[in-house]
């Protein structure tokens, strides 16, 4: 049980355009959704933190207008990395979590690549 | 906020022979320590986690001990295979931190054979 499905697994874009990644919990309800991004040999960085119907929280440093986070539903939470820039490369990783004293599932991770 | 360290960055050990990973964290509210293992290109896969009130919790080849005095827990990784191979992380999760955790900063495993 506890399987958490990430699309696409990779995506090459242009500069300036925009790129959606979902996360999806298969087997479960997820309360919570934590999007993460993580350069190489490095660890993981805390983007955002979404529940289901709210605005999500944001880690200081990052740009709400630019990841735009949605979790319309307990299962479903999207990252759209807007205008993206090179810079914005990176591997985006989601965990969702059923409930407060739960475990954290991972997704499977998305490479960007922006030229 | 949570802070939580990681010793050491890369480890090498002959296949068989056991591997030991260390994190401190900062804040003793804390009480969820998972350990992942991420292979290259794939997220994190969780391999053993512990909670506040267990000292020690053991799955096969695989054990994590928690000191919560000291604020540290450990890996430990007994008659290693060359398919362990992978980083590894450790984690802390504070009480009332919004349920999110904090990483360490990894461990690049390497079993030779």
């Amino acid at each position: 049980g506890a399987v958490v499905s990430q699309h696409p697994s990779w995506v090459i874009c242009k500069s300036g355009t925009s790129v959606k990644i979902e996360c999806r919990s298969l087997d479960f309800q997820a309360t919570t959704m934590f999007w993460y991004r993580q350069f190489p040999k490095q660890s993981l960085m805390l983007m955002a933190t979404s529940n289901e119907g709210s605005k999500a929280t944001y880690e200081q440093g990052v740009e709400k207008d630019k990841f735009l986070i949605n979790h319309a539903s307990l299962t479903l939470s999207t990252l759209t990395v807007t205008s993206a820039h090179p810079e914005d490369s990176s591997f985006y990783i989601c965990s969702a979590t059923k409930e407060l004293n739960y475990g954290y599932t991972f997704g499977s991770g998305t490479r960007l690549t922006v030229v | 906020g949570e802070n939580v360290e990681q010793h050491p960055s890369t480890l090498s050990v002959q296949e068989g022979d056991s591997a030991v990973i260390k994190c401190t964290y900062s804040d003793s509210a804390s009480n969820y320590f998972p350990w992942y293992k991420q292979e290259l290109g794939k997220g994190p896969q969780l391999i053993i986690d512990i909670r506040s009130n267990v000292g020690e919790k053991k799955d096969q080849r695989i054990a994590v001990t928690l000191n919560k005095t000291a604020k540290h827990f450990s890996l430990h990784i007994t008659e290693t295979q060359p398919e362990d191979s992978a980083v590894y992380f450790c984690a802390a999760k504070l009480t009332g931190g919004g349920n999110k955790l904090t990483f360490g900063t990894g461990t690049q495993l390497k079993v030779e054979l």
